[in-house]
């Protein structure tokens, strides 16, 4: 049982590239978000889905692109990478059941330059 | 606007000591609160969690109180050891299912030897 799984576990953009940062979990879960996290400012909701074929922004989508085809899949599109997405980015699925929220990824550091 | 604040950055306490970390929010429609615990270079897991309906929760160490009037919650982790020392994250969820978690900034807490 490997919970979330997100890869890679870093990443190097040069300003303009696009890339996919990918999660995936094996739990069965409808639920699964992302998040960022910067220094200073905690974790930010980037995206999340309900699930399958049901996704709505969070609290920074902007620069962002997601889609869940699949239950066990929730990949984040950066378009065109820029300096401000420099972060560590999280990935999260939940039952629904509010007794344990989100079971989380280990993370992808993201750097862009 | 920050809905779920975390006003102190960072805490020392004392091993063996009692350690609070307290957390506020605004949006009145938050019915269920977490706390996640975090260390370098991996992600969040869950701690311990509390329903509205209820002021007080507890999981060996750690107790979790809730009071609705002041919008505030606290994390009690008693007696406080080596291995505690982590960032700690608040947490607020609306009362369905679908609502999204929002987290606060974090608290680092330290404990000394």
């Amino acid at each position: 049982n490997a919970g979330v799984t997100q890869t890679p576990k870093f990443q190097v953009l040069k300003t303009g590239q696009s890339m996919t940062l990918q999660c995936a979990q094996d739990m069965n879960h409808e639920y699964m978000s992302w998040y960022r996290q910067d220094p200073g400012m905690g974790l930010r909701l980037i995206h999340y889905s309900v699930g399958a074929g049901i996704t709505d922004q969070g609290e920074v989508p902007n620069g962002y692109n997601v889609s869940r085809s699949t239950t066990e899949d929730f990949p984040l599109r950066l378009l065109s990478a820029a300096p401000s997405q420099t972060s560590v980015y999280f990935c999260a699925s939940s039952s629904g059941g509010q007794d344990y929220g989100y079971t989380f990824g280990s993370g992808t550091r993201l750097t862009v330059v | 606007d920050q809905q779920v604040k975390q006003n102190s950055p960072s805490l020392s306490v004392q091993e063996g000591r009692i350690s609070i970390l307290n957390c506020d929010y605004t949006n009145s429609m938050f019915d269920y609160f977490l706390w996640y615990k975090k260390y370098p270079a991996e992600g969040p897991t869950f701690l311990i969690s509390i329903s509205s309906i209820k002021d007080k929760n507890e999981d060996g160490r750690f107790t979790v109180f809730l009071n609705k009037s002041a919008k505030h919650l606290s994390l009690h982790i008693v007696p406080s050891q080596p291995g505690d020392s982590a960032v700690y994250f608040c947490a607020a969820s609306g009362r369905n299912r679908d609502d999204k978690i929002i987290f606060g900034k974090g608290t680092r807490l330290h404990i000394l030897p």
